[in-house]
């Protein structure tokens, strides 16, 4: 079975903090993938990385930065923590190379922040 | 831009019932794929079925089928003989080329027993 691991369920920190979020993934995916999703807009994408070292933004990238220095480990930077980017973040990988699985996106449990 | 929109922010339906959700897509792009997502309250977000625009028929799994309307850009969701278990957030979402997806606002589902 495919499994995507995020480091917390649950995360409390200050404004102005820097905060780490990090997914994990164990079955080689190439692709990976940080959203934020609050009530009433679905899933936004922040960042994306189509392998090691290499990223791009997504939708929503201001106030949030990305690193992938291994292609099991992506992991989603808030530099300087703010009220607004209190929110439900979900990470996601996808299997390379398989057309019949293309484009589809298995998801970790999520990670809920809540900025003071 | 491409956007997803899902007009029904909450849906109920007896146990057992049959419920459909909505789905309206824009996309100027003739290949693509579209997802079903559903998120239980302990919020893992799990795969309920795909469709590829190239295929006229209807993905089916189980309980689960699509009503894909290519032309019309709507992609519905039919869950039949809905159970407890089937209680979530149902997400939208089409292929943004390179393995992206756009998402819907999402449509949660309530079962009344």
């Amino acid at each position: 079975d495919v499994k995507v691991t995020q480091s917390s369920r649950y995360l409390v920190k200050r404004t102005g903090e820097k905060v780490f979020l990090e997914c994990v993934q164990d079955m080689d995916h190439e692709n990976m993938f940080w959203y934020r999703q609050d009530p009433g807009l679905g899933l936004r994408l922040i960042y994306f990385s189509y392998d090691v070292k290499m990223k791009e933004k997504g939708d929503i990238p201001e106030g949030y930065s990305v690193s992938r220095e291994k292609k099991e480990r992506f992991s989603l930077i808030l530099e300087s923590a703010s009220t607004n980017q209190t929110s439900m973040y979900l990470c996601a990988s996808t299997i390379p190379g398989l057309a019949a699985y293309t484009d589809t996106q298995y998801f970790g449990p999520g990670t809920r922040l809540t900025v003071l | 831009a491409q956007t997803v929109t899902q007009s029904q922010p909450e849906m109920s339906v007896q146990e057992a019932e049959t419920v459909t959700l909505s789905c309206t897509y824009d996309t100027s792009e003739s290949d693509y794929y579209l997802f079903w997502y559903k998120q239980p309250p302990s919020r893992q977000m799990i795969l309920v079925i795909r469709q590829e625009a190239y295929k006229q028929q209807n993905a089916t799994e189980n309980r689960f089928s699509v009503n894909f309307q290519k032309a019309a850009k709507s992609f519905s969701l039919k869950i039949s003989d809905s159970q407890l278990g089937d209680a979530a957030m149902y997400f939208c979402a089409q292929s943004q080329g390179a393995q992206k997806l756009v998402f819907g606002q999402g449509t949660r589902l309530t079962i009344n027993p």
